[in-house]
């Protein structure tokens, strides 16, 4: 079955330390999506993607984050200048056009800013 | 705004007795509603999901959740529980004017004692 991967699975990065989160979503997906989860709250949404630009935002995506899709394959996010409260799960998921709000995810990146 | 309460943080049972996770939603339209389980070191699976259609609605593994609009819950349940469904359970709800961005509950850990 089509999973979505994401790499690494954990991170460790210095405060100020630029990050990148790789996400490969289903192969025939057209909207891509990151979550966050700081440790002991709830899953929180960052972010949604389609046809290469930003469909939605929440109040967290601030200009030190930003999306992309590369090469076709890949979906990243970067942190520009990491902070200790970026430290979190990170989730990549992803959905067809078809299967509204059916969303795929991730394992998760584990990010720990020291 | 739309939000979604889960009751519960924790829930034990022991295997073969009734699962019963308890979800309660805010929404000022109707919402979509879903239960997505996370087995350690695993990404997020959708359960099952509530889109406007049966209120009775079947998911995988023999989990089942009722939409009920009078009392705004959207409890999940299982007849017999199975070790394999020790995880952390997620109710979440589609957010008010957004068919994309998904808000997850707090979650509920579900242990089942052999």
């Amino acid at each position: 079955e089509p999973e979505v991967t994401q790499t690494p699975s954990h991170q460790v990065t210095q405060m100020g330390q630029e990050v990148i989160l790789r996400c490969v979503p289903i192969s025939n997906h057209l909207y891509f999506y990151w979550y966050r989860q700081i440790l002991g709250q709830k899953v929180e949404f960052l972010v949604s993607f389609y046809n290469n630009e930003i469909s939605e935002k929440s109040e967290i995506f601030d200009d030190q984050f930003s999306v992309e899709r590369p090469d076709g394959s890949n979906f990243t996010l970067k942190i520009r200048s990491t902070k200790l409260e970026d430290s979190a799960m990170y989730f990549c998921a992803s959905s067809t056009q078809g299967t509204v709000y059916e969303q795929y995810f991730g394992p998760g990146t584990r990010l720990t800013v020291t | 705004a739309q939000s979604v309460t889960q009751l519960d943080s924790h829930v034990s049972v022991s295997e073969g007795t009734p699962v019963l996770l308890r979800c309660n939603y805010s929404s000022s339209y109707s919402p979509s509603l879903f239960w997505y389980v996370q087995h350690p070191n695993k990404g997020l699976q959708l359960l099952l999901k509530y889109t406007s259609a049966a209120t009775l609605v079947k998911g995988i593994n023999g989990f089942e959740a009722e939409f009920k609009k009078s009392e705004t819950s959207f409890h999940l349940t299982k007849p017999s529980a199975h070790m394999s469904d020790a995880a952390e359970y997620f109710c979440v709800v589609t957010i008010s004017g957004s068919a994309r961005q998904l808000t997850f509950g707090s979650g509920t850990q579900l242990t089942v004692l052999p």
